[in-house]
C-alpha cells in the first residue's frame, strides 16, 4: 500500500499570502495524484488531478506540481473561502490512498 | 446537474448490517466508475470500495469479505451492503463518481473523484 504523508498538519496563513502544502508518497505515485478541499460539514471537492491539472471551475490561484514521491499544492493570494482542509490522494496503485490532510487556518 | 444523494445511514450494533444507497441524477451510474469513501469522526478520508462499468469490484482490505458494492441500473443507484459491522466502521460514508475516459476504443477509470455526495453517517455502537 502506498502511504501518503502530508505536511504540515496545520498551516497558519494570512489572507492574501501564499500557502504551500506538501504530500509525500512512500513509493512512486508517478503523476497519479489528486488534491481535494474539504470545508467543515461538506463533502470533499476535487481541485487538482494528474498532479497539476486543475478541475473544472477551480480558480487559477490553485496550482499543483510534482511527480514520483513528492508533490506540492500551492495556493496564491489566499482568500477567505480557501481556509479548509486539503487532502492528497494517489491513484497509481490499489488500494487508493489519501494523505492525512493539511488544515489551512487564518493567521 | 450531476448530483449524488446518499441515504441509509444510522445507528447499528456491532455485528449488525446496514445497506447504504447513493441515488444519482444527471448521469448514468452504470456508465461511470463509482466509489465509496469514508471519514471517521474528526479523521481523514479512507477509500472503501469501487465498482467499474464492466462490473469489476475493488475493496479495501479493512472491509473485504464484509462489504459488497453493487448498483441497480433501473434505479440509477449505487449501494454498499455492510455486514459484520465493527466500531471502527463508524464514519460518514460518501459516494463519489469517476467518469473515466476513453482512448483508442477502450475506456478506463481515472480513479479520482468528482463530484461527491454529501455523505451519510454510520454509527456502530452498542
Amino acid at each position: 500500500e502506498i502511504v501518503m504523508t502530508q505536511s504540515p498538519a496545520t498551516l497558519s496563513v494570512s489572507p492574501g499570502e501564499r500557502a504551500t502544502l506538501s504530500c509525500r508518497a512512500s513509493q512512486s505515485a508517478a503523476s497519479f495524484l489528486a488534491w481535494y478541499q474539504q470545508k467543515p460539514g461538506q463533502a470533499p471537492r476535487l481541485l487538482i488531478h494528474t498532479s497539476s491539472t486543475r478541475a473544472t471551475g477551480v480558480p487559477a490561484r490553485f496550482s499543483g506540481s510534482g511527480s514520483g514521491t513528492d508533490f506540492t499544492l500551492t495556493i496564491n493570494g489566499l482568500q477567505s473561502e480557501d481556509f479548509a482542509v486539503y487532502y492528497c490522494q494517489q491513484y497509481n496503485d490499489w488500494p487508493l490512498t489519501f494523505g492525512g490532510g493539511t488544515k489551512v487556518e487564518i493567521k | 446537474e450531476v448530483q449524488l444523494v446518499e441515504s441509509g445511514g444510522g445507528l447499528v450494533q456491532p455485528g449488525g448490517s446496514l445497506r447504504l444507497s447513493c441515488a444519482a441524477s444527471g448521469f448514468t451510474v452504470s456508465s461511470n466508475y463509482m466509489s465509496w469513501v469514508r471519514q471517521a469522526p474528526g479523521k481523514g478520508l479512507e477509500w472503501v470500495s469501487a465498482l467499474y462499468t464492466a462490473g469489476t469490484t475493488y475493496y479495501a482490505d479493512s472491509v473485504r469479505g464484509r462489504f459488497t458494492i453493487s448498483r441497480d441500473n433501473s434505479k440509477n443507484t449505487l449501494y454498499l451492503q455492510m455486514n459484520s459491522l465493527r466500531a471502527e466502521d463508524t464514519a460518514v460514508y460518501f459516494c463519489a463518481r469517476d467518469k473515466g475516459f476513453c482512448a483508442n476504443g477502450e475506456c478506463y477509470a481515472h480513479n479520482w473523484f468528482d463530484p461527491w455526495g454529501q455523505g451519510t453517517l454510520v454509527t456502530v455502537s452498542s
